[in-house]
């Protein structure tokens, strides 16, 4: 079954920048897209279209994909991102949808 | 305002049958396509899949296939999970999720509800 890769876990110092990146075969036919997850709360959505910010998302987040890894970088990163990040995108398909392995980003 | 409203926790016994629901409010129910996402505890997000509440077109994950019942009730604009028998492996928060349609394509899960709880212990 299709799968996205992503680090478990990534450490960064306030305001400085931290990258998450997402491995998938199909990211190279399909859009990424990216959720945040803080403790106990339901899943929001920052990256849309590989690079597209939703309104109410602050600049400091930014999207990119080449080839089959999707990123996803805060520059500026502050306490309140501290949470869980999942890239999500569609399998080569269309038809179906699969989240990635999911990485902890720690602002310390 | 969009909202999808879950029901409440559940707490079931192995061999029970569940169906869990997810109200959308503030949009055309039927247009838009309604997902459902696993999160067993401390674990990460799992797609189990999707409906369109327009004409019932039903996909599902292949680690779900069989598993669930994925439908929807457009009458009350409201969809629904459903297990037939549940076993201790299926405790896990559970969210639905409404897809949104952007520039004329499919697009991300815009809108979450808030998370039903499902418990399945003896």
């Amino acid at each position: 079954s299709y799968e996205l890769t992503q680090p478990p876990s990534v450490s960064v110092s306030p305001g400085q920048t931290a990258r998450i990146t997402c491995s998938g075969d199909a990211l190279s036919k399909q859009y990424g897209y990216w959720y945040q997850q803080k403790t106990g709360q339901a899943p929001v959505l920052v990256m849309y279209k590989d690079s597209e910010r939703p309104s109410g998302i602050p600049d400091r987040f930014s999207g990119s994909s080449s080839g089959n890894t999707a990123s996803l970088t805060i520059t500026g990163a502050q306490a309140e991102d501290e949470a869980d990040y999942y890239c999500n995108s569609r399998d080569s398909s269309g038809n179906l949808y699969v989240f990635g392995t999911g990485t902890k980003v720690t602002v310390l | 305002e969009v909202q999808l409203v879950q029901s409440g926790a559940e707490v079931k016994k192995p061999g029970d049958s569940l169906k869990i629901s997810c109200n959308g409010s503030g949009y055309s129910f039927t247009n838009n396509w309604i997902g459902w996402v696993r999160q067993m505890p401390g674990k990460g997000l799992e797609w189990m899949g999707i409906i369109y509440p327009g004409d019932s077109d039903t996909r599902y994950s292949p680690s779900f296939q069989g598993q669930v019942t994925i439908s929807a009730d457009n009458s009350i604009s409201t969809a629904y999970l459903q297990w037939n028998s549940l076993k201790a492996s299926d405790t896990a928060m559970y969210y639905c999720a409404r897809e949104v349609v952007i520039g004329g394509s499919r697009g991300p899960f815009d809108y979450w509800g808030q998370g039903t709880l499902v418990t399945v212990s003896s």
